[in-house]
């Protein structure tokens, strides 16, 4: 079956911009999760749904991070008025129903000029 | 101080090599411990599983978790230059789901 796809692959942003990026997870996975990888380092935790509920916002690294995903599926990482520092490659996850294994999309590489 | 540490590498070895990565952690509260590999441009893929401490046991592919010294392994067997990639550690708490991972081994091998 087709694996967790991620939406654009590449994003390239003036600084003070608004991008959206999305991820659609494997069907019937519950759980998603979004991270944030720098250059040269591994992946860190922003975000996690269970559904539709957002349980846990505690990675995010500003308020203009903002992640929704409104019908427990498809969700969007929003990042407002980009700045330099946001360049990084955006991945995300998702899991099965009671089940801690993650399947990581291929990323999206957003880079703040 | 990060909470899981990892050599950056690079590490380079030959093909055939037994190869050994390693990562240190700080918070015992860490129960459940994974290996990823990610190729460049692509997401991490989950290599191997682990709840506390033991082996395991896939293929050529061997996982230990130490928690007395809070230090993980991962050890390939007969290296192949298919397996030229990033290694990562990453681990859990119980109940948790907020993953923490290390910043990755870089790994080749030698054909």
């Amino acid at each position: 079956g087709a694996g967790v796809s991620q939406s654009p692959r590449y994003k390239v942003a003036k600084r003070g911009q608004d991008v959206a990026l999305r991820c659609d997870p494997i069907s019937g996975h519950v759980s998603l999760f979004w991270y944030q990888q720098a250059l040269g380092q591994g992946p860190e935790f922003l975000t996690y749904f269970q559904n539709e509920a957002q349980l846990d916002k505690s990675g995010l690294p500003s308020d203009r991070f903002f992640a929704e995903r409104p019908e427990g599926s498809v969700s969007t990482l929003k990042i407002q008025r980009t700045q330099q520092e946001d360049s990084a490659v955006y991945l995300c996850a998702s899991s099965p129903p009671r089940q801690d294994t993650q399947y990581f999309g291929p990323g999206t590489r957003l880079t703040v000029l | 101080q990060k909470e899981v540490e990892q050599d950056p590498g690079p590490l380079s070895v030959p093909e055939g090599a037994i190869v050994s990565l390693n990562c240190t952690y700080s918070n015992s509260a860490f129960q459940y411990f994974m290996w990823y590999r990610q190729y460049s441009r692509k997401g991490p893929e989950l290599l191997m599983y682990t709840y506390s401490s033991g082996n395991k046991e896939d293929g050529r592919f061997t996982a230990q978790v130490d928690k007395s010294s809070k230090y993980i392994s991962l050890f390939i067997r007969d290296s192949q230059p298919s397996d030229s990639a990033t290694y990562l550690c990453a681990m859990t708490r119980t109940g948790g789901f907020k993953t923490i991972f290390g910043a990755g081994t870089r790994l080749f091998v030698k054909a």
